[in-house]
């Protein structure tokens, strides 16, 4: 069965550091998205991407965060200056199309810890 | 915005025993789905519900939609030690197209005593 995948499962980086969270999206899968899970929370919406660019980002999703898609495969999230509270499992998630197929399929998941 | 509110946040259970979760959404859903999640692990899709009033089931667990399609439960029958994790109900946002995502509940963390 086709599955996300995400790398790395799980990342050790200091404050103020810059990371990127990368993940492969099902093959023939058109809407991406992160979510972001603290320890023993919900699972927030973080922002949903389509055609090369951002549809949509929440309130968590600030100036630190980006996303991209540097090729065909690939679906990133950098954050430019980690701090704390940015500790978190981050899952990737992947949508097939509009039309009766609204169900996401999730990664497993990368864990970063901010120290 | 639309919140989705899930109960309880926590439930113990004896092997054996049943289990329920109930979500609620502020606002009037075009369908909702349940994910389970189990310790350590990423969400995993179980079913969608889109028609009012709809009951599907999946052996031991059934999934309900309400009639005014605001609410929602799942219902474990005889739970076992496999059925341990969180079950989080979500609701979409948006039309379907490039605006839809899927808002969770809070989940319901599921733990059986063998």
């Amino acid at each position: 069965e086709p599955e996300v995948t995400q790398t790395p499962s799980h990342q050790v980086t200091q404050m103020g550091q810059e990371v990127i969270l990368r993940c492969v999206p099902i093959s023939n899968h058109l809407y991406f998205y992160w979510y972001r899970q603290i320890l023993g929370q919900k699972v927030e919406f973080l922002v949903s991407f389509y055609n090369n660019e951002i549809s949509e980002k929440s309130e968590i999703f600030d100036d630190q965060f980006s996303v991209e898609r540097p090729d065909g495969s690939n679906f990133t999230l950098k954050i430019r200056s980690t701090k704390l509270e940015d500790s978190a499992m981050y899952f990737c998630a992947s949508r097939r199309d509009r039309v009766g197929a609204n169900v996401l399929t999730f990664g497993a998941g990368s864990r970063l810890t901010v120290l | 915005g639309q919140q989705v509110m899930q109960i309880p946040q926590y439930q113990h259970v004896q092997e054996g025993e049943d289990f329920t979760t109930y979500c609620n959404s502020s606002t009037t859903l075009s369908n909702i789905q349940w994910y389970k999640q189990r310790p350590g692990g990423h969400p995993v899709f179980l079913i969608q519900l889109v028609k009012s009033g709809e009951v599907k089931k999946q052996k031991r667990l059934t999934f309900q939609f309400g009639e005014a399609k605001k609410n929602s439960s799942l219902h474990i029958t005889a739970t076992q030690t496999t059925d341990v994790g969180t079950y989080f109900c979500a609701g979409p946002m948006g039309s379907g197209g490039s605006n839809y995502k899927l808002t969770f509940g809070k989940g319901t963390l599921l733990t059986v005593n063998p």
